[in-house]
């Protein structure tokens, strides 16, 4: 079944440990987001990639990067986490922006210790 | 700017009764409204969208949800309610830029 493939499910960092989460589609979807989502609260985005047109949130701070090497992979790099990035990250698609549904994958959860 | 609220955190149900998820949206500017739904250790899944037409929109497992734009509302709502409805429920709004906002969900737990 085509989907959204995040690894590792569960990531244990240590504080200031760069760490990086991956997402893979097969769904050959130009958009693909990344959120995070801590406890309770609503998912927030990162940043998204149109094809190969990166966009940042202008409050994703700077310690947060991506990487889209191709069509199907998508990687979020956390370059020094802290305990506040502690989180559930979440990858979607979606073939175009704004009215098109968003295709999630199952989430990975950042633990910071 | 857009914002989403979602003012019950969590809805406990019995098996059969009927339930609403509330859904409230500020936007300046014409929208477009989803529910999404979260199982345990699942993604979130769409539920049903509204983009236009009939203010009316229905889901293939019987909930449905009605754009009402004098109240800026985008309630959620199933007649009779399953045990395997149990789950958190998004309500989301995109329009005038790019990007979706989600509310921070309801979690609705139906009781046996």
């Amino acid at each position: 079944d085509a989907m959204v493939i995040q690894n590792p499910r569960y990531q244990v960092t240590q504080f200031g440990k760069p760490v990086t989460l991956s997402c893979s589609q097969t769904l050959n979807h130009n958009v693909m987001y990344w959120y995070q989502q801590k406890s309770s609260q609503a998912p927030k985005l990162l940043f998204h990639y149109y094809d190969k047109d990166f966009n940042n949130e202008a409050d994703t701070p700077d310690n947060f990067q991506s990487r889209r090497p191709n069509t199907s992979f998508c990687f979020l790099d956390i370059r020094s986490p802290g305990l506040g990035d502690a989180a559930m990250y979440l990858c979607a698609t979606s073939r175009v922006i704004l009215t098109d549904t968003q295709y999630f994958g199952p989430g990975t959860r950042l633990t910071v210790l | 700017a857009q914002s989403v609220t979602q003012l019950d955190s969590q809805v406990p149900v019995f098996e059969e009764a009927p339930v609403e998820l509330r859904c409230n949206y500020s936007s300046s500017v014409s929208v477009y409204l989803f529910w999404y739904v979260q199982y345990p250790n699942q993604g979130l899944q769409l539920l049903l969208k509204y983009l236009s037409g009939s203010t009316l929109v229905e889901s293939i497992n019987g909930f449905e949800a009605e754009f009402n734009k004098s109240q800026t509302s985008f309630h959620l709502r199933k007649p009779s309610v399953h045990i395997s409805d149990t789950a958190e429920y998004f309500c989301a709004v995109s329009g005038g830029t790019y990007k979706y906002i989600f509310g921070t969900g309801t979690r609705l737990k139906v009781l046996a």
